[in-house]
């Protein structure tokens, strides 16, 4: 079984200062890796995507985030927090089954992004 | 274009009753999702449709809840019977290939 562990229900930062959301995952196979944005009242937005290939990952909106398996962690960072970024940003990840198609999400539980003028 | 869109975007129901939230997909896009999402909670997944293959029933909580959808069009999730544990946020999302893009979502509320 898949999980994802979000170190953080709630992360403050200034802004202009580095944003750093962490996420650990576990599955048993190779993984798609998902980090997704949720604006209030709003759908969740992509903001990028690991699915193999390089393992440092640029996103939308000046985020990226690095795949490192040995530590299974995929940690969101942005270098500048601006004030439009206070959110909730979810990690999720999907099973790589060779032949599937179902790629349902397991998701952590969300950190709460605060920016402080 | 347009994107995944979701009605009613509120319902508020009183336990007991049955509800029936509705979902357009992108136009082309094969396979659907619902998730729920509890106050606090990341996304449960409930139910994924491919096509006409027999649907993923795996999420679903308890047999109160069910899902249709015809081909790569409409999908309806009903709830009979509803609880006040079954307040949530119902999102549901659209893919082509593994993206998945999802709409604003149902927030159910069961008085």
């Amino acid at each position: 079984a898949q999980s994802v562990t979000q170190l953080g229900s709630h992360v403050s930062v200034s802004e202009g200062a580095l944003v750093l959301l962490r996420c650990n995952y576990s599955s048993s196979v190779p993984p798609y890796l998902f980090w997704y944005v949720q604006y209030p009242n709003q759908g969740l937005q992509l903001l990028l995507k690991y699915t193999s290939a390089a393992t440092l990952v640029k996103g939308i909106n000046g985020f990226e985030a690095e795949f490192k398996k040995s530590e299974t962690s995929f940690h969101l960072t942005k270098p500048s927090a601006h004030m439009s970024d206070a959110a909730e940003y979810f990690c999720a990840v999907s099973d790589r089954r060779s032949g599937g198609s179902n790629y349902k999400l397991t998701f952590g539980k969300g950190t709460l992004l605060t920016v402080n003028p | 274009g347009a994107g995944v869109s979701q009605s009613p975007s509120n319902k508020v129901t009183e336990k007991g009753k049955d509800v029936e939230l509705r979902c357009d997909p992108i136009s082309g896009h094969t396979a659907l999702y619902w998730y729920r999402q509890r106050l606090g909670q990341g996304l449960e997944f409930l139910i994924y449709f491919q096509g006409n293959s027999a649907p993923d029933k795996s999420g679903l909580p308890s047999d109160r809840f069910s899902a249709e959808r015809t081909g790569e069009s409409v999908s309806t999730l009903t709830i009979q019977r509803t609880q006040q544990e079954d307040s949530a946020v119902y999102l549901c999302a659209s893919s082509y290939q593994h993206e998945q893009f999802f709409g604003p979502g149902t927030r159910l509320t069961v008085l």
